[in-house]
């Protein structure tokens, strides 16, 4: 248990529809990067935010956004679904600089038909 | 650019046999390595992460890591297996961002290791 809670666990849209991921940090940390997780390869790096803004972004178009609220839970929107974004959608948080470790929640597995 | 190459895509050892998993980086500065380890429908877990100091680093499980910067390596060892080893193991190269967090890490494709009774 990583204190990291993410929903819905899995869910199905159609192509055009949109999409909205949620995450609840461990508590105390003000951190939340989301990671998408296709089939067979590594997690890639999608955006983080940090004390409610956005603090980096991976090479993804701007369909997908985010937001971190002021507890520092986070949602990941993804607009105009495409096949290709069907995957696995990881969040997770981090806090002090000296534990060095993200903490990841088990996941949304989204499916695109 | 930052990049991480896991070369064996998928690793199948015997119970008991000692297992090996490599691990190669790209990154432009002193790295941050991480070893996560992930489940069928899980989330990652933390194996063991280098930061700094000691080039052996220990991790949960009997799982270690040796960082060898002449090699650009980070390859996670185990002496022995156990069945309940068999997963998919991520190597991953941190960076952190404004504000001094660990955020974005790059990681491999993984590895899938089977274990054999």
């Amino acid at each position: 248990e990583t204190g990291v809670t993410q929903s819905p666990t899995h869910l199905i849209k159609t192509r055009g529809q949109q999409v909205t991921l949620r995450c609840s940090s461990q508590s105390g940390h003000n951190t939340v990067s989301w990671y998408q997780q296709a089939l067979g390869q590594g997690p890639q790096f999608i955006f983080q935010y940090y004390r409610e803004e956005e603090n980096g972004r991976g090479n993804f178009p701007p369909r997908f956004s985010g937001l971190q609220f002021p507890n520092y839970s986070s949602e990941l929107n993804v607009n105009a679904l495409e096949l290709d974004d069907s995957a696995l959608y990881l969040c997770a948080s981090s806090g002090s600089k000296n534990t060095g470790e993200l903490f990841f929640g088990e996941g949304s597995r989204l499916t695109v038909l | 650019a930052q990049s991480v190459t896991q070369p064996d895509i998928h690793i199948t050892v015997s119970e008991g046999a000692s297992l090996e998993l490599r691990c190669n980086y790209s990154y432009g500065a002193t790295p941050y390595l991480f070893w996560y380890v992930q489940s069928p429908g899980q989330g990652l877990q933390l194996l063991l992460k280098y930061f700094s100091g000691d080039t052996l680093v220990q991790g949960i499980k009997g799982f270690e890591a040796e960082f060898k910067r002449s090699q650009s390596s980070f390859n996670l060892r185990k002496p022995s297996v156990h069945w309940s080893d068999a997963a998919e193991y991520f190597c991953a190269v941190g960076a952190y961002l404004r504000g001094s967090t660990l955020g974005r890490l790059y990681f491999g494709r993984g590895t899938q290791l089977t274990v054999w009774p």
